[in-house]
């Protein structure tokens, strides 16, 4: 069944530790974004892609780097993790030829706790 | 302004009727809405989406739009203690870019 997956699921890191997460896709879409849900904020947009060589910051990509390493592979990093990145981080996947009105497929999530 | 506002909720309704959440957005360019719903920790997943105005139905969910008023709701009909969760609307504005509100959290009740 055509998928999103992310890893880890959930990580716990230190103050000033460089961490990368991982998003894999089945799907065969070319657009793939990453978000951060805190809350009572929901979801904000960090960074996304259109294709392995289009990649455009979101709303809050102060912090985070990110690499399209493939069509399905879309990896975000933080260069030196704060605690106030502690976040349900998601990465989401969407087709625009699909006749769905472009819906993003969300993966499971990354839990991640900054000490 | 928020640009997509929600009442936070909790919405709570008795199983068997129906539950009205509603959502208003400020960018008139946006074109298409997408209802999502979230369980607990888990990711959101797609109920509906809707682009033109007036009313589309799918099984028990029914999505309304009002792009004069900025207005669009859903409505969910012979609630299940199975549809208790946040329910998230998404304006899309352009390039493919989706606009989360804060969400709503329903509550049916047995």
């Amino acid at each position: 069944d055509a998928d999103v997956t992310q890893t880890p699921r959930n990580r716990i890191t230190k103050t000033g530790k460089r961490i990368m997460l991982e998003c894999s896709q089945t799907k065969g879409h070319d657009r793939m974004y990453w978000y951060r849900q805190d809350p009572g904020l929901g979801l904000r947009l960090i960074y996304y892609s259109f294709d392995v060589k289009d990649i455009n910051k979101g709303e809050i990509s102060d912090g985070y780097s990110v690499s399209r390493q493939a069509q399905a592979k879309f990896s975000l990093s933080l260069e030196s993790a704060i605690p106030n990145q502690t976040a349900l981080y998601f990465c989401a996947t969407s087709d625009p030829n699909s006749g769905q009105g472009e819906t993003q497929y969300f993966g499971p999530g990354t839990r991640l706790l900054v000490l | 302004q928020k640009e997509v506002e929600q009442n936070s909720g909790p919405l709570s309704v008795p199983e068997g009727a129906i539950a009205s959440l509603n959502c208003t957005y400020s960018d008139r360019g946006s074109q298409s809405f997408f209802w999502y719903r979230q369980y607990s920790g888990k990711s959101p997943e797609l109920i509906m989406f809707i682009y033109s105005n007036g009313d589309k139905e799918d099984g028990r969910f029914t999505a309304q739009l009002n792009k004069a008023s900025q207005y669009v709701s859903l409505l969910i009909r012979d609630s299940q203690p199975s549809d208790s969760a946040t329910y998230l609307c998404a304006p899309r504005r352009t390039a493919s870019k989706l606009t989360f509100g804060t969400g709503t959290r329903l509550q049916v009740t047995l």
